[in-house]
């Protein structure tokens, strides 16, 4: 079973500061997604990405994929309450098949006004 | 366009007894998995359909069935539920088995073993 890393587990920061969110692994991930999960309901897809080096941005949240695809960050600029929910990783092995992807354990994320 | 819909949302079980879980979507994908969540295990795939008809074991099957009854519904099946089973399941799908795309869950169902 492959393993995905994910920190922090839990962080609780005001609203307006900035924050990362790390993704690790030791193997290389053909693409990799982040979904964002709210109380009650499943995850919603943010991002994919897919090749070594490729920043992605949606608003205010940046992505990050490692040069050597082992890797990945999430960095939200300027927090809101809105932001507030579980961020979960989840990556597609080389040479991983229909079985799905391997989730990391999330990151509880609390933005307090 | 529900996309893809759970039933019971909610499910309070005595240890030994049995029940099933339902899913249904109406995206037309092919694949379709059942996730558990368990606080601090993050998600877990118990089973997958890959397509119509076909069925496979996930990381944590045991304790578990699935039924793959058509392209739209997939059911995960409690024979005799432990308290270990107690936990938040989710249904998932996905068009074709390209992994740049998206993930599609429902609401999820919220099950405790008493």
């Amino acid at each position: 079973t492959q393993l995905l890393e994910q920190s922090p587990q839990f962080l609780s920061i005001q609203e307006g500061e900035n924050l990362t969110v790390y993704c690790n692994s030791s193997s290389v991930f053909s693409s990799l997604q982040w979904y964002r999960q709210e109380p009650g309901e499943g995850p919603v897809l943010l991002v994919t990405v897919v090749t070594g080096g490729e920043v992605k941005k949606l608003k205010r949240l940046t992505f990050q994929f490692g040069d050597a695809r082992k890797d990945s960050s999430l960095h939200i600029t300027a927090a809101q309450p809105g932001d507030t929910g579980l961020y979960l990783c989840a990556g597609i092995y080389s040479g991983g098949g229909a079985d799905g992807l391997t989730f990391g354990k999330g990151t509880h994320l609390i933005i307090q006004p | 366009n529900a996309g893809v819909t759970q039933t019971p949302k909610f499910q309070v079980l005595k240890t030994g007894q049995s029940m099933t879980l339902q899913c249904a979507q109406d995206m037309n994908h092919n694949s379709m998995y059942w996730y558990r969540q368990d606080p601090g295990m993050g998600l877990r795939l118990i089973y997958y359909s890959a397509s119509e008809g076909t069925t496979d074991k996930g990381e944590v099957p045991n304790g578990y069935n699935v039924s793959r009854l058509n392209k739209r519904e997939f059911s995960l099946r409690l024979e005799s539920a432990a308290p270990s089973q107690t936990s938040v399941y989710f249904c998932a799908t996905i068009w074709g088995a390209s992994y740049n795309s998206p993930l599609h869950f429902g609401n999820g169902t919220r099950l405790t073993v008493t």
